[in-house]
């Protein structure tokens, strides 16, 4: 059962352009959804995350807009640039205080941006 | 500062024979995660350890799969036999106590059984 759902699965755009990913989830438990950035040959790495008491974070071009009521969440990437290509992943993840956080992965945007 | 360190990089090797992956955690870092990423199932978390003791384990596909963290420095993932459909590229991730909700992930072990 695929708990987090995410598109497109790929998206082109023009440098300084805005790319937009969308994230949609089933499981109202969920309570910190971060996303992942993933260059070839790499392993994922962490960019941005929110909690669900706020509907958007901003931390430099990355902004997420979260939106409880629709069970939704979306990473906004303001003038892109080509060293953005990568792939992009949601996740959503749940857990008590002191507790591990299983994330349960979107299944991934392959952004490329063009010069 | 180090981050996690997994090896070997890439490993090709024939059906029928055992794998051995390891990594090694963040330092002071109590939380560790196996994870699995191919095209067609994405990103699955295998096993998960804490303080050394797995957690849960719900995610390990078959017998054949079997992980370890003797202590806190080291894992090993271990698939015996291995079989075509094994190949993929593993990860290893870990996280501090003091954010438990940050995970950090190793450069990764691509995988191929022939």
């Amino acid at each position: 059962q695929q708990q987090v759902k995410q598109s497109p699965q790929s998206l082109i755009v023009q440098k300084g352009g805005i790319s937009i990913i969308n994230c949609a989830y089933e499981n109202t438990a969920f309570d910190y959804f971060p996303w992942y950035q993933q260059f070839p040959g790499k392993g994922p790495a962490l960019l941005i995350a929110i909690r669900p008491d706020v509907s958007e974070k901003k931390e430099g071009r990355f902004t997420i807009s979260f939106n409880k009521s629709a069970k939704q969440f979306s990473l906004h990437i303001m003038d892109s640039q080509p060293g953005d290509s990568a792939t992009y992943f949601c996740a959503a993840s749940k857990g008590g205080p002191g507790s591990a956080r299983q994330l349960t992965f979107g299944s991934g945007t392959q952004l490329t941006v063009l010069p | 500062d180090a981050g996690v360190i997994q090896s070997p990089r890439h490993e090709v090797t024939e059906m029928g024979q055992e794998v051995t992956l390891r990594c090694k955690p963040i330092s002071g870092h109590d939380y560790l995660f196996w994870y699995r990423q191919t095209m067609m199932r994405g990103l699955e978390l295998l096993i998960y350890f804490n303080n050394n003791v797995p957690i849960d384990d719900s995610g390990m596909p078959e017998d054949r799969f079997s992980a370890k963290m003797p202590n806190a420095s080291f894992s090993t993932l271990k698939i015996q036999p291995s079989e075509p459909r094994d190949s993929a590229v593993y990860f290893c991730a870990s996280s501090p106590p003091w954010r438990t909700y940050e995970q950090y992930f190793g450069p990764g072990t691509r995988l191929t059984v022939t």
